[in-house]
């Protein structure tokens, strides 16, 4: 089955740049979507289509895309940013449509 | 403001069949997907499946065998079934509206806040 790989943690001190990264082999075919998941909430998107931010989420985050590999970017990296983030995307064929998030990453800030 | 509230049994016993409902309000639930995401405690979030208002389903590959999900359009709801439960189903159970293209992409807009269903005898 398909899969998306993330790493299973990124820490950055307040202030820095957070990379998280996210490979699978159908992301050139199919965006990827972003969520903030924090302790106890509902996973919140904060990167739609690859790289489009959706409204209200703050500018820091951005989103990019090469190849097999798409990137989730935090920029200035608050305390509030600390949580797990997924990046989630499809695969299909002409019998099915699979959704797949990856193994989330667990952001700390320093 | 589109709300999504999950509802039924937190403890399962195991071989049973877990049964959930996701009622929707401040919209419709024509035109989109109504999905259920699942997520063990300190685990990933795992797409189990997802129903168009029309009735169509797509089903996560490695649940098909015990998945069927249905929608309630009169009363703006739909619902979840897997059967045959173990422990290992045990997790938080969320019902999400999304918004998407068959066979192309499809993203999670709103969430339900989730519900903790434990499997044990």
């Amino acid at each position: 089955s398909y899969e998306l790989t993330q790493p299973p943690s990124v820490s950055v001190s307040p202030g820095q740049t957070a990379r998280i990264t996210c490979s699978g082999d159908a992301l050139p075919k199919h965006f990827a979507f972003w969520y903030q998941q924090r302790p106890g909430q509902a996973p919140v998107m904060v990167i739609s289509k690859d790289t489009e931010r959706p409204s209200g989420i703050p500018e820091r985050f951005s989103g990019s895309s090469s190849g097999t590999t798409v990137t989730l970017t935090i920029s200035g990296v608050q305390a509030e940013d600390e949580a797990d983030y997924y990046c989630q995307s499809t695969d299909s064929s002409g019998t099915y449509w699979d959704v797949v998030f990856g193994g989330g990453t667990k952001l700390t800030v320093l | 403001q589109v709300q999504l509230q999950e509802s039924g049994p937190g403890l399962v016993k195991p071989s049973e069949t877990l049964s959930l409902t996701c009622t929707v309000s401040g919209g419709a639930i024509s035109t989109y997907f109504w999905n259920w995401i699942r997520q063990p405690p300190g685990k990933a979030l795992e797409w189990i499946g997802n129903i168009f208002h029309s009735g169509s389903t797509n089903y996560n590959p490695s649940l098909k065998s015990r998945v069927t999900i249905s929608v309630d359009t009169s009363n703006n709801r739909f619902s979840l079934k897997l059967s045959s439960v173990t422990a290992a189903d045990t997790a938080v159970y969320y019902c999400a509206r999304g918004v998407g293209d068959y066979g192309d992409y499809l993203y999670f807009q709103y969430w339900g806040q989730g519900t903790l269903v434990t499997v044990s005898s």
